[in-house]
């Protein structure tokens, strides 16, 4: 089945505690992406990759990094949470035809 | 930048009555996208409409994508209690981001 998926599904973690959140596509897209969504802001990119090893800033890049060190995994990395971090963050894969979702992070840092 | 307004920011309307939400960019797209979020859920590909003036249908749903490839739409024919969630459309420029409208929220009551 085709999917992408992401771990944790929820976490609530404390300020300043570094964590990585995971993604994993099966489909073999060379694009993915990581979004951020935020009540009356709808979805706002951070980061996304157009191949191994090639990552380029989206809207809202501060407080985070990526990597891409093979196709089908592309975590999202927070070095130094903060409480304006809290929010709901989506993995995508592919762009041109349409995008795949993950189920979603809850993320809370308190 | 690419910005997408969509409008309006929520709809409610009763079963069986017809809705409509707008998409506008301040660039000329490449391709708009349109996308269903229920609650709880996560973004899921609707379609993706490319050609200046090109309509598409998926049952009781109609995209439109106006002429100067800036504007698009999304009609739904007599409601359904399932056509309840954000629908977001998202432009793709020349470029590698897909900018996502804010969503339209659309409560149906039986």
């Amino acid at each position: 089945e085709a999917q992408v998926t992401q771990n944790p599904r929820y976490l609530i973690t404390v300020t300043g505690k570094k964590l990585t959140v995971t993604c994993s596509q099966n489909m073999n897209h060379e694009y993915m992406s990581w979004y951020r969504q935020d009540p009356g802001l709808g979805l706002r990119q951070i980061y996304y990759s157009m191949n191994v090893e090639v990552t380029d800033k989206g809207d809202v890049p501060e407080g985070y990094k990526v990597s891409r060190k093979e196709k089908r995994n592309f975590p999202l990395i927070l070095e130094s949470p903060s409480p304006n971090q809290t929010s709901l963050y989506f993995c995508a894969s592919s762009l041109w035809t349409g995008a795949f979702f993950g189920q979603g992070t809850r993320l809370t840092v308190v | 930048g690419q910005q997408v307004m969509q409008i309006p920011q929520y709809q409610h309307v009763q079963e069986g009555e017809d809705f409509t939400t707008y998409c506008n960019s301040s660039t000329t797209l490449s391709n708009i996208q349109w996308y269903k979020q229920r609650p709880g859920g996560h973004p899921v590909f609707l379609i993706q409409l490319v050609k200046s003036g090109e309509v598409k249908k998926q049952k009781r749903l109609t995209f439109q994508f106006g002429e100067a490839k800036k504007n698009s739409s999304l009609h739904i024919t007599a409601t359904q209690t399932t056509d309840v969630g954000t629908y977001f459309c998202a432009g793709l420029d020349s470029g590698y981001a897909l900018n996502f409208g804010k969503g339209t929220s659309l409560l149906v009551t039986p």
